[in-house]
């Protein structure tokens, strides 16, 4: 098993629904983040946890929400999904104690129509 | 001004070349620096993580100029498995969020 999994894979939904993305993890970190990544834009930071009690808004934060339901799961949440939320979704892990970066998940492509 | 920048793509280079990235940063506050690797529709997989003394492993080489704030990333003798994007990334506190590049997309070809 994948060390950082995230659910769907793909998702294609409608203007206006709520969707769910989820991210669990197997390698005990405390920290997880999510970034969407656009063409020609790079990864951007959305929410981030450095532990279970402590959520944080990235840089695009607004029209998102996230829920860290245990140490190992990290969830985001599009409240009323709209097409410019059409993007791939990496969720990642980190240990505060290492140099070793981040750990991605495979990532969500998620369209809106 | 973004606080991560890298030279724009793509880069075009035949097998066997020589061919350095750059990526710049703007605060002066970083303390740790990496180098991903992500090829078309997948994860960023760590390449390297860059040191103050930088760093070689095989054909890449990192290194870190904190005065100009820049880190770059050599790879040498090319090879047709190299054709992915490089994204840099860089945070100010050791373990803390990442900031990335927009990343710099380099194709190998015969």
């Amino acid at each position: 098993d994948a060390d950082v999994t995230q659910t769907p894979r793909n998702r294609i939904t409608k203007t206006g629904k709520r969707i769910m993305l989820e991210c669990s993890q197997t390698k005990g970190h405390d920290r997880m983040y999510w970034y969407r990544q656009d063409p020609g834009l790079g990864l951007r930071l959305i929410y981030y946890s450095f532990d279970v009690k402590d959520i944080n808004k990235g840089e695009i934060s607004d029209g998102y929400s996230v829920s860290r339901q245990a140490q190992a799961k990290f969830s985001l949440s599009l409240e009323s999904a709209i097409p410019n939320q059409t993007a791939l979704y990496f969720c990642a892990t980190s240990d505060l104690d290492r140099l070793y970066g981040y750990t991605f998940g495979s990532g969500t492509r998620l369209t809106v129509v | 001004r973004k606080e991560v920048e890298q030279d724009p793509g793509p880069f075009n280079v035949p097998e066997g070349a020589t061919v350095a990235f750059n990526c710049t940063y703007s605060n002066s506050a970083s303390q740790s620096f990496f180098w991903y690797r992500q090829d078309c529709r997948k994860e960023p997989k760590l390449l390297m993580s860059v040191y103050s003394s930088g760093n070689e492993d095989g054909r890449f080489t990192a290194q870190l100029n904190r005065a100009s704030q820049y880190i770059s990333l050599l790879i040498r003798d090319s090879k047709l498995s190299d054709s992915a994007t490089y994204l840099c990334a860089v945070n100010k506190v050791q373990g803390g969020k990442l900031i990335f590049g927009q990343g710099t997309e380099l194709s190998v070809k015969p």
